[in-house]
């Protein structure tokens, strides 16, 4: 079955320390990946995403993710957390092909960040 | 462009009461979808339309019921309010009917509580 894992429920990191979110995907085909952020009391806001090529992948606010095939992974990072980068990460899959409409999400993981 | 925007922010309805969640795009987006978002449960989808005049359901369509008569409008109603609706509705839109390729851009939310 289709699914995306997010291990981390909960993370708290200190503020101009580095990040990783996991995300780990179960998927038989060629994925989509992204990764989203909803700030407190807001919608979701694309981060990054990645289709093809270049498996490293450049996103807004100094957010970059690695698709690793061999691990169905496509974790999140941040070389150095600011404030403003407390919120709730979304990572999410999708198909490739075929008439598939519908993302698969994971369950998030919420980021604190301490001064 | 206004983007996703939905109304009302907020709202608190009793058990039986029936109300419709109104969202609207300004960015000639084919597809549009409803989603509710529960706390450890993270995003459902209830219905989605990749077209005006065509919907279909997500994961959790019971207790709702949408149209799509223009492009612009996707409203959500609730036929029958239970409490266990009580939750935030998150509006969404991307371009492109079928796959999901495409960046879905977020509305503010609705935050619905059932008494």
């Amino acid at each position: 079955a289709q699914s995306v894992t997010q291990p981390d429920i909960h993370i708290t990191v200190s503020e101009g320390a580095s990040l990783e979110l996991r995300c780990n995907y179960s998927y038989g085909a060629t994925p989509y990946l992204f990764w989203y952020v909803q700030s407190p009391g807001q919608g979701l806001q694309l981060l990054l995403k990645y289709f093809s090529g270049d498996t490293l992948v450049q996103g807004i606010k100094g957010f970059e993710a690695e698709f690793k095939r061999s691990q169905s992974s496509f974790n999140l990072r941040k070389p150095s957390v600011h404030w403003s980068d407390a919120a709730e990460y979304f990572c999410a899959v999708g198909a490739s092909a075929g008439n598939n409409r519908k993302l698969i999400w994971g369950l998030g993981t919420s980021l604190a960040v301490n001064p | 462009n206004a983007g996703v925007t939905q109304t009302p922010k907020f709202q608190v309805l009793k058990t039986g009461q029936s109300m419709t969640l109104q969202c609207a795009q300004d960015m000639n987006h084919e597809y549009m979808s409803w989603y509710r978002q529960d706390p450890g449960m993270g995003l459902r989808l209830i219905h989605y339309s990749v077209g005006a005049g065509i919907t279909d359901q997500g994961e959790v369509p019971n207790g709702y019921n949408v149209s799509r008569s223009t492009t612009e409008d996707f409203p959500l109603r609730l036929l029958s309010a239970a409490p266990s609706q009580t939750s935030v509705y998150f509006c969404a839109s991307r371009r492109g009917g079928t796959g999901v390729g495409r960046e879905q851009y977020f509305g503010p939310g609705t935050r619905l509580t059932v008494t």
